[in-house]
C-alpha cells in the first residue's frame, strides 16, 4: 500500500509570492489533514476535510492560506501571499475512517518551505 | 481545552542505555486518546502506540514500553537499550473523543551515540 504522498519537498521562495502544495493520501482513506510543523515545535492542524467537505479549518489563516480537496482525493494547500513566519513544513496526513478520534493517522514526508 | 506537554527539549544518550520521555497532558474530556509518533530526520511522522483513556495497562512493544498514569496525567515511553537507530523526534499527542483532531507536544529530541 502506498503511503501518503506531497511534493513538492522543498520550495524556497521571496516573501509576498505564492505558493502550493499538493497531497494525495493513501488509497480509500476519507480524511485528510494539513499541519504545520514551525522548526522546534509540534505540528499544527490547519485543516481537516472528510471526503471533499471541511471538517475544521479553524485554526488557518484565511486571508492568506487556501485549501481544497475537490474530488475527496487529492489536496491543494495554497499560500498567498507569502510572510517569513510561513517558514515551515507543511505535512499533510489521512486516516482510513472519518471522525473517529482512535483513528492513527499516516502522514506524509512533508514539504519544508523557506521564505526569504 | 486540550494541552501536551514534553518538558524535555533534548535528550542525549549513550547506546545501551534506558532512556525515558516524558508526556503530560491536560483535557476536560472523560473520554480521550493518547499518541506517540516518531519523527525521524526523513521528515515521515510514524505512529507509535495508541492508548484510551478507559485502559491504564501499560504496554511493552521489543524495546518500547508505556507507562499510563491518569492520576498524574501522563503517558511517558521508555526505551530501553537504546540505539543509534533510535535517534529521531519523539511527539505525544492527545486526541479528545468528540473529534478526530490530533494536539501535538512540542517534541522531545533523542540523540543516541554509539
Amino acid at each position: 500500500e502506498a503511503g501518503v504522498a506531497q511534493s513538492p519537498r522543498y520550495k524556497i521562495i521571496e516573501k509576498r509570492q505564492s505558493v502550493a502544495f499538493w497531497c494525495n493520501p493513501i488509497s480509500g482513506h476519507a480524511t485528510l489533514y494539513w499541519y504545520q510543523q514551525i522548526l522546534g515545535q509540534g505540528p499544527k492542524l490547519l485543516i481537516q476535510f472528510q471526503n471533499n467537505g471541511v471538517v475544521d479549518d479553524s485554526q488557518l489563516p484565511k486571508d492568506r492560506f487556501s485549501a481544497e480537496r475537490l474530488k475527496g482525493v487529492d489536496s491543494t494547500l495554497k499560500i498567498q501571499p507569502a510572510k517569513l513566519e510561513d517558514s515551515a513544513v507543511y505535512l499533510c496526513a489521512s486516516t482510513r475512517l472519518p471522525g473517529q478520534a482512535y483513528n492513527e493517522q499516516f502522514f506524509g514526508p512533508g514539504t519544508r518551505l523557506t521564505v526569504l | 481545552a486540550q494541552k501536551v506537554t514534553q518538558a524535555q527539549t533534548e535528550i542525549s544518550v549513550v547506546e545501551k542505555e534506558d532512556v525515558t520521555l516524558d508526556c503530560v497532558y491536560e483535557t476536560r474530556d472523560t473520554t480521550y486518546y493518547l499518541f506517540w509518533y516518531k519523527q525521524p530526520p526523513s521528515g515521515e511522522l510514524v505512529f507509535l502506540i495508541r492508548r484510551n483513556s478507559f485502559d491504564e495497562q501499560n504496554e511493552i512493544s521489543g524495546r518500547y514500553s508505556w507507562n499510563f498514569q491518569k492520576s498524574t496525567s501522563s503517558f511517558n515511553f521508555t526505551i530501553t537499550a537504546s540505539q543509534v537507530v533510535d535517534s529521531a523526534v519523539y511527539f505525544c499527542a492527545l486526541s479528545e473523543a468528540r473529534g478526530n483532531k490530533l494536539v501535538f507536544g512540542a517534541g522531545t529530541i533523542l540523540r543516541v551515540k554509539s
